[in-house]
């Protein structure tokens, strides 16, 4: 496509539910980013992965969060048994090579709430 | 790793008058540094960045940054912001040298706000 897509654009769920977020990069781009950015909060890393590599999940914040990346392209997160501290935004971000003279672009973001 | 640091939260500006943001960063390899606009409800889009060559960068939106190495420093100017500038600016940094882990930080954020 000719940006990156995020779904669902907003999403509302009640405590205790699992979620999935669902990002698809700029074809062809092999590094992928999560973040997430709580209200007035800057940018908070969550995963990142490079191609075939495994994944950097050094910011997910607790084991109720996990990512997945299908055949190096479609990103899913998924957070289990929400709580309310997770509303926030989640960002998706996309390059076409990490650690190279390349720009990450980010889709809209998903606004999750939790109730 | 590499880190960054803006210093100020909020920078609220009259419409016309110049503004300078600032962003430090810390690295012990060379670095790549961008900043980044997130205007109301939308998501980040690139601004300008530095890769190599000249320190003076121009962007979007006759924005600017100087890269300074000695003072590891890449701050943000426009010589006279509108009303449409009112927005968060991030600063990024990342290292050709850094493969495998996540190689991308950013700052903490900027909210600029122009006062008519």
């Amino acid at each position: 496509g000719a940006g990156v897509s995020q779904s669902p654009s907003n999403k509302v769920t009640e405590k205790g539910k699992d979620v999935e977020l669902r990002c698809d990069p700029i074809s062809g781009h092999t590094a992928l980013y999560w973040y997430r950015q709580s209200l007035g909060q800057g940018l908070e890393f969550l995963i990142y992965f490079q191609g075939n590599s495994a994944p950097d999940k050094s910011g997910l914040p607790s084991d109720r969060f996990s990512a997945e990346r299908t055949g190096g392209s479609v990103s899913t997160l998924t957070i289990q048994r929400t709580q309310q501290e997770d509303s926030a935004v989640y960002l998706c971000a996309s390059s076409l090579f990490a650690g190279m003279n390349t720009e990450a672009f980010f889709g809209q973001g998903t606004r999750l709430t939790v109730v | 790793a590499q880190s960054v640091t803006q210093l100020d939260s909020q920078v609220p500006v009259f419409e016309e008058a110049p503004v300078e943001l600032r962003c430090n960063y810390s690295s012990s390899v060379s670095v790549y540094l961008f900043w980044y606009v997130q205007y109301p409800n939308q998501g980040l889009q690139l601004l300008l960045k530095y890769l190599s060559g000249s320190t003076l960068v121009k962007g979007i939106n006759g924005f600017e940054a100087e890269f300074n190495k000695s003072q590891t420093s890449f701050h943000l100017r426009k010589p006279s912001v509108h009303i449409s500038d009112t927005a968060e600016y991030f600063c990024a940094v990342t290292s050709p040298q850094q493969t495998g882990a996540n190689n991308l930080f950013f700052g903490t954020g900027t909210r600029l706000t122009v006062i008519p």
